[in-house]
């Protein structure tokens, strides 16, 4: 079964820029996209990446995503109070049978 | 603009089977790539992938929870019910369903609110 593996916490200061990590133990990021998602307290989650490194419509550029092997990395540059929430990556299996989500990965802002 | 919404019961009894429904606007989920998922997150954890229904009526299931779930659409509705059997209390969690991105599986661009579904006898 793969797993997602995300750092449990990362901290940066305001307007720094901090980087999360997604590895996988099996081949699925190699081999297919990435997506991350943010989810602020007591909210759904939001689509910032899908893609590897595509942004939606209305994502401020302080957010990019990238890839290399089976890990993948979310950046956030210029941090602001606002962006404390946890974050996650996802794919999906190589059969296109199964989606599924890193641990997630608890952003503050100091 | 696209806006989803789940609805169904928030208190649910072991053994019992779960209903959810998921009422859509703003789309088509006869347009032609179109899919759309559910998604449960249990208190504090993390996010798990549960299913997910094309346009084309073709489905998706988590391999853990394959035998327990089903997932159906209703186009005229514009409804995705998911279906849960023999519910315990460690499916406790807050359900989402949500708007594919065309081509992507694992991406997911509009979300609705979310529903609170304990498992309690």
């Amino acid at each position: 079964q793969s797993v997602l593996t995300q750092p449990p916490s990362v901290s940066a200061a305001p307007g720094q820029k901090v980087t999360i990590s997604c590895s996988e133990n099996s081949s699925n990021i190699g081999n297919n996209y990435v997506s991350w998602y943010q989810q602020l307290p007591g909210t759904a989650p939001k689509l910032l990446i899908y893609d590897n490194n595509k942004r939606p419509s209305g994502i401020p550029d302080r957010f990019s995503g990238s890839k290399s092997g089976t890990s993948a990395t979310l950046g956030i540059t210029g941090l602001q109070t606002g962006d404390e929430a946890d974050y996650y990556c996802g794919t999906w299996d190589s059969s296109l049978t199964d989606v599924f989500f890193g641990g997630g990965t608890r952003l503050t802002v100091l | 603009q696209i806006t989803l919404k789940e609805s169904g019961p928030t208190l649910v009894k072991p053994t019992q089977t779960l209903t959810l429904t998921c009422t859509f606007s703003g789309f088509s989920l006869t347009t032609s790539g179109v899919g759309m998922g559910w998604i449960r997150q249990p208190p504090g954890k993390a996010l798990e992938w549960l299913a997910l229904i094309y346009w084309d009526d073709d489905k998706r299931y988590s391999p853990s929870l394959k035998s327990r779930l089903t997932i159906t659409k209703d186009t005229s509705k514009n409804q995705v019910v998911l279906t849960m059997t023999n519910l315990d209390p460690v499916d406790t969690a807050t359900y989402y369903c949500a708007h594919g991105v065309m081509g992507s599986p694992d991406a997911f661009d509009v979300w609705g609110p979310g529903t609170m579904v304990t498992v309690s006898s």
